[in-house]
């Protein structure tokens, strides 16, 4: 089955500066690419996500960047704000016909943006 | 319109006791997922069910079970809990997957603590 690899497990930056998140997976299968955020007593949160046919996608302060060949993707949050403090997950999931949903989840990134 | 809902929030059991846990995925959602999340282990997929029916199915004993109903409401079931079952159990709604994977949308879960 799928391995989704995440690095780093913890990541400290000062606000303002640029937060990276780097995952890796293992199934050539797999072309959708979902980010999630989830504060404490939440549920995960779905903040962006990417299709195998596209290499990057933006959305305001966050961006995801895919590489299908060497079999990373990576979330990229500029400008940080302390609000952005939580623990960020990768997913991978194969996408075609009648496959349904079946995500295979990074071990996740706890981010803290120091005021 | 509303999110994905979870009853109970909070639960305690007993070893040995069995569990029901509920998911009322978001209006016009037919797929509803379920994930156990635990500190040492993650985020991981327990099954999927769609029209009733149970789609995908994760790497869990059958102790773990699951239904639909008609409404795309779902349950999941755990019985003779251990206490390695203690975890955040959480649901997650989709359209259809269908033509291709959609976009997952996450409930705030349901703490189960077996002692």
């Amino acid at each position: 089955g799928e391995n989704v690899e995440q690095h780093p497990s913890t990541l400290s930056v000062q606000e303002g500066d640029s937060a990276v998140i780097k995952c890796t997976y293992s199934d050539s299968a797999s072309n959708y690419f979902p980010w999630y955020k989830q504060e404490l007593g939440k549920g995960p949160q779905l903040i962006i996500d990417i299709r195998s046919n596209v290499g990057e996608k933006k959305d305001q302060r966050i961006a995801v960047t895919l590489n299908k060949t060497a079999k990373h993707f990576s979330l990229h949050i500029t400008e940080t704000q302390p609000e952005d403090s939580a623990v960020y997950f990768c997913a991978a999931s194969p996408d075609s016909l009648n496959t349904g949903n079946q995500f295979y989840f990074g071990t996740g990134t706890s981010l803290t943006v120091i005021p | 319109k509303a999110g994905v809902t979870q009853t109970p929030r909070y639960l305690i059991k007993t070893r040995g006791q069995q569990v029901t846990l509920s998911c009322s995925p978001i209006s016009g959602h037919r797929s509803v997922s379920w994930y156990q999340q635990t500190p040492g282990q993650g985020l991981q997929f327990l099954f999927e069910y769609f029209s009733e029916t149970q789609r995908n199915k994760g790497n869990f004993p059958g102790r773990f079970s699951g239904r639909q109903f008609s409404n795309s409401r779902s349950e999941m079931n755990v019985s003779t809990l251990e206490l390695g079952d203690s975890a955040l159990y959480l649901c997650a709604s989709s359209l259809e997957g269908l033509a291709g994977v959609d976009e997952q949308y996450f409930g705030p879960g349901t703490r189960l603590t077996v002692t």
